[in-house]
């Protein structure tokens, strides 16, 4: 298994652009969900899922859209980038009681 | 906000074992205590977690005081490897709204 895949790992936009964190697992796991680290914090949860079709907000969704079409994928959309979303970004997949991460990926707003 | 307390830092000696401290006086009786690390920005990786028993696995020890208001994670044999943030997280495990605080950084020395 690959686990947890993110795409890009880095990526750079300038104010006001949009785009797509992708991330997919290939475990089957039914609990999906996005953080952000911002330097010298822990993890805030954005949004997670908990199956196909269901999403819900988390603790910062503010500035972030998800969806979940299928239960591979759950895709984070930035709809008009802002400086203060510049961090890091995690999924996760969920099974049982355990969280498994992927490698993130760094996003630059200028 | 966390519902646990952890000291900022702390460092071992490689080879010894590196005992993590956490506090989590306001437990309910359904939440586990989890362990993740976090190693230089990459994803966060599960370590362990318990309820009310001790449990041990490949990786660390978990002791859980009898009250279960705090817990420690034992590394029996800390290597530089280990050099890593430390998350102790309570939890019902239920869903995906894992709260992390900003964790303990463990630093081995050779």
């Amino acid at each position: 298994n690959a686990g947890v895949t993110q795409t890009p790992k880095f990526q750079v936009l300038k104010t006001g652009q949009s785009m797509t964190l992708q991330c997919a697992q290939d475990m089957n796991h039914e609990y999906m969900s996005w953080y952000r680290q911002d330097p010298g914090m822990g993890l805030r949860l954005i949004h997670y899922s908990v199956g196909a079709g269901i999403t819900d907000q988390g603790e910062v969704p503010n500035g972030y859209n998800v969806s979940r079409s299928t239960t591979e994928d759950f895709p984070l959309r930035l709809l008009s980038a802002a400086p203060s979303q510049t961090s890091v970004y995690f999924c996760a997949s969920k099974i049982g009681k355990t969280q498994y991460f992927g490698p993130g990926t760094r996003l630059l707003v200028l | 906000d966390a519902k646990t307390t952890q000291p900022p830092s702390m460092d071992c000696a490689e080879g010894r074992a590196a005992n993590l401290p956490c506090n989590h006086s306001t437990i309910s009786g359904n939440e586990y205590v989890y362990w993740y690390r976090q190693i230089h920005s990459q994803g966060p990786q599960y370590i362990i977690h318990g309820l009310k028993n001790n449990e041990t696995n490949e990786m660390a020890s978990l002791i859980i005081t009898e009250d279960r208001k705090s817990s420690t994670l034992i590394l029996p044999h800390a290597t530089l490897r280990d050099t890593a943030v430390y998350y102790c997280i309570v939890d019902t495990g239920a869903n995906s709204k894992l709260t992390f605080g900003k964790g303990i950084t463990l630093s081995v020395r050779p």
